[in-house]
């Protein structure tokens, strides 16, 4: 079945510095999908890519659906301690499933 | 907005027991699913249902019971709970299924 890696699973980072966390998929995604989950919490969505070199952003949040629309990165520039958190990427495919990522928990260091 | 809600938000049950949770949702979503969160693993499909009357397994679905006589509610149930069965379980809603999906704020659930 389709499968959706991502990479890396922690990322510790000091305050002001760039994060990247990045998705690969086994096949061709129809889109992908970003999700944030605070600590305690449960995952929010943050955006979808659908186009394939899509690029967008939100704030500090740099979002990148790959050319083949196997894979996604998200960054988030100058980090800030409300970016805590683990991100998901998910791959959804044509015929509706979406397929989650392991997540990054992303820790953020004052 | 209630949006989606589960119930209990907690719970400890024994080896071997019976356990249902709750899940509810008022924006009228069609497609509605259940996964478990387990660290190293992220968000696992258990099962999902695509309206009232039609549920179809997930990833691991293989201890757990759905039903789905409402399009509002989405029941799981651990028919006789293990250990391994210990883990964060969120319930979603989206419309269509592959669009936002609309999480719960999970039940966590350990099994001694």
């Amino acid at each position: 079945g389709q499968q959706v890696m991502q990479i890396p699973q922690y990322q510790h980072v000091q305050e002001g510095e760039d994060f990247t966390t990045y998705c690969n998929s086994s096949t061709t995604l129809s889109n992908i999908q970003w999700y944030k989950q605070r600590p305690g919490g449960h995952p929010v969505f943050l955006i979808q890519l659908v186009k394939s070199g899509e690029v967008k952003k939100q704030k500090r949040l740099t979002f990148q659906f790959g050319e083949a629309k196997k894979n996604s990165s998200l960054h988030i520039t100058a980090t800030q301690t409300t970016d805590v958190g683990t991100y998901f990427c998910a791959g959804g495919t044509s015929y509706g499933k979406l397929t989650f990522g392991q997540g990054t928990i992303l820790t953020v260091h004052p | 907005d209630a949006g989606i809600t589960q119930s209990p938000r907690y719970k400890i049950t024994e080896t071997g027991r019976q356990v249902t949770l709750m899940c509810h949702q008022t924006w009228s979503h069609s497609y509605m699913f259940w996964y478990r969160q387990d660290l190293g693993h992220g968000l696992r499909l258990i099962y999902y249902s695509a309206a009232a009357d039609i549920t179809d397994k997930g990833e691991v679905p293989d201890g757990y019971v759905v039903s789905r006589s409402k399009t509002e509610n989405f029941p799981l149930t651990l028919e006789s709970a293990t250990r391994s069965q210990t883990s964060v379980y969120f319930c979603a809603s989206s419309e269509p299924m592959g669009e936002t999906q609309y999480f719960g704020p999970g039940t966590r659930l350990l099994v001694l």
